[in-house]
């Protein structure tokens, strides 16, 4: 069964510093590739996704993700982080071959102090 | 874009009683609802998937007869955590994928509470 590795359970950064989130999957097939975030008291929101085409996908609020099929991985990126994006992140991976489950990586609660 | 709509949002229930979560797809049919469980500070965990016109399938470890999972309608899933135990007390979230632009689409979620 395919799993999703988020390396970083807790961030902690200053406003301006850039934030780059870690994940990892494990599988070699064709894959979806999901980053969402949940800020406190609300619902997941999709902030990018990655189908197919450019490996470099840019989503909303500035954020980028690249999927580097050799590494099994989709990083999480944002060069200047504000106060506002303190939340939860979650990577989620869909395999073709399992349907349309998603499944989730353990989250990554990140906290940017003003 | 496609809207799933949760309810109720919270539920407090005593222990023994059963708790129905309802899904509904408001500007889309959802043949498939995935029914989710996330403790806190801990990732979501798929509980089950639910099929309009047949059975669910239930992950490996999930009790298929304390969680009633229904797909009644292509706009309609529901979940009854049936004798409810503190333990049960989670937040339970489903979502239906939407293909096109935006994959899947969430429910706000049910926090439950079973004192």
């Amino acid at each position: 069964a395919q799993s999703v590795s988020q390396h970083n359970h807790h961030v902690i950064l200053s406003e301006a510093a850039s934030l780059e989130l870690g994940c990892n999957y494990s599988y070699g097939g064709t894959v979806n590739l999901f980053w969402y975030v949940q800020y406190p008291g609300q619902h997941l929101q999709l902030l990018l996704k990655y189908f197919s085409g450019d490996p470099l996908v840019k989503g909303i609020k500035g954020f980028e993700a690249e999927f580097i099929k050799s590494k099994f991985s989709f990083n999480l990126r944002k060069p200047s982080v504000q106060w506002s994006d303190t939340a939860e992140y979650f990577c989620a991976v869909n395999v073709w071959a399992a349907g349309n489950k998603l499944t989730f990586g353990g989250g990554t609660r990140v906290l940017v102090k003003p | 874009g496609a809207v799933v709509s949760q309810h109720p949002s919270w539920v407090i229930c005593k222990s023994g009683t059963s708790v129905k979560i309802e899904c509904r797809s408001l500007d889309f049919q959802a043949t498939t609802m995935f029914w989710y469980r996330q403790f806190p500070k801990k990732s979501l965990m798929l509980m089950a998937t639910s099929n309009e016109g047949s059975k669910a399938t239930y992950e490996q470890g999930v009790e298929k007869d304390k969680f009633l999972i229904n797909h009644a309608s292509l706009t309609l899933s529901t979940l009854t955590v049936t004798s409810a135990h503190p333990e049960d007390s989670s937040f339970y979230i489903c979502s239906a994928p939407t293909g096109g632009d935006y994959g899947y689409t969430f429910g706000s979620g049910t926090r439950l509470t079973v004192v």
